[in-house]
């Protein structure tokens, strides 16, 4: 059972390059949430989406796009990475079903640093 | 406002004590209350999900509480172990289906 993969697992960027992380989940759910995790501010979520082609600002979107073009695949992109941007991103699904009595699977992170 | 506090930030406990922490959550418009843990390398994983005022939850030696009117929840560990150091995290979830975290509170078990 892959669950919810992340990819890249780390990655290395210098300042003003763009990325895109991936995260992918196969157990056909509908919520999907990008988070960062930074020493003393526990995980602060960036963006979310509720379903296929939809998406919603969370705390901290400034510097970040997102796109749910498939159920399965949440993209997080980074335009112009700036060093405030060094973070451990996680991605996390959860099933829409049972609404707000489902609990979030988490990815296991992609560890980012900007130079 | 999106105010999830939880206290304290940090507890030492010794092996076979046990103990308690506080998320605290806006009580307007409750939700859904989730308790996640955090092990060091790993990924949070869920303990509860929590829906109704006065729910009480329990896993083995960890149990939970909830009171929404008053906006907290309390997380209990009995008999403290040393798998149970952790970082323990709560999470509201809002009406808009944000979940928003708290800081956690990170528990170190002293043998």
């Amino acid at each position: 059972n892959a669950g919810v993969t992340q990819t890249p697992k780390f990655r290395v960027l210098k300042t003003g390059q763009s990325m895109t992380l991936l995260c992918a989940q196969d157990m056909n759910h509908e919520y999907m949430y990008w988070y960062r995790q930074d020493p003393g501010m526990g995980l602060r979520l960036i963006h979310y989406s509720v379903g296929e082609g939809t998406t919603a600002k969370g705390e901290v979107p400034d510097g970040y796009n997102v796109s749910r073009l498939k159920k399965q695949n949440f993209l997080l992109g980074l335009e112009s990475a700036a060093p405030s941007q060094t973070s451990v991103y996680f991605c996390a699904s959860k099933n829409a079903r049972g609404a707000r009595r489902e609990k979030l699977f988490f990815g296991s992170g992609t560890q980012l640093s900007v130079l | 406002i999106l105010n999830v506090e939880q206290s304290p930030q940090s507890l030492h406990v010794q092996e076979g004590d046990s103990t308690n922490f506080t998320c605290s959550f806006p009580s307007s418009n409750f939700y859904a209350l989730h308790w996640y843990r955090w092990e060091t390398a790993k990924s949070p994983e869920a303990l509860f999900v929590m829906t109704l005022n006065g729910d009480e939850k329990k896993k083995g030696r960890i149990s939970a509480t909830l009171n929404t009117k008053e906006g907290y929840s309390y997380l209990y560990i009995k008999g403290s172990q040393p798998e149970d150091s952790a970082t323990y995290l709560c999470a509201f979830l809002y009406r808009d289906d944000k979940i928003i975290f708290g800081k956690g509170t990170r528990l170190h078990i002293l043998p």
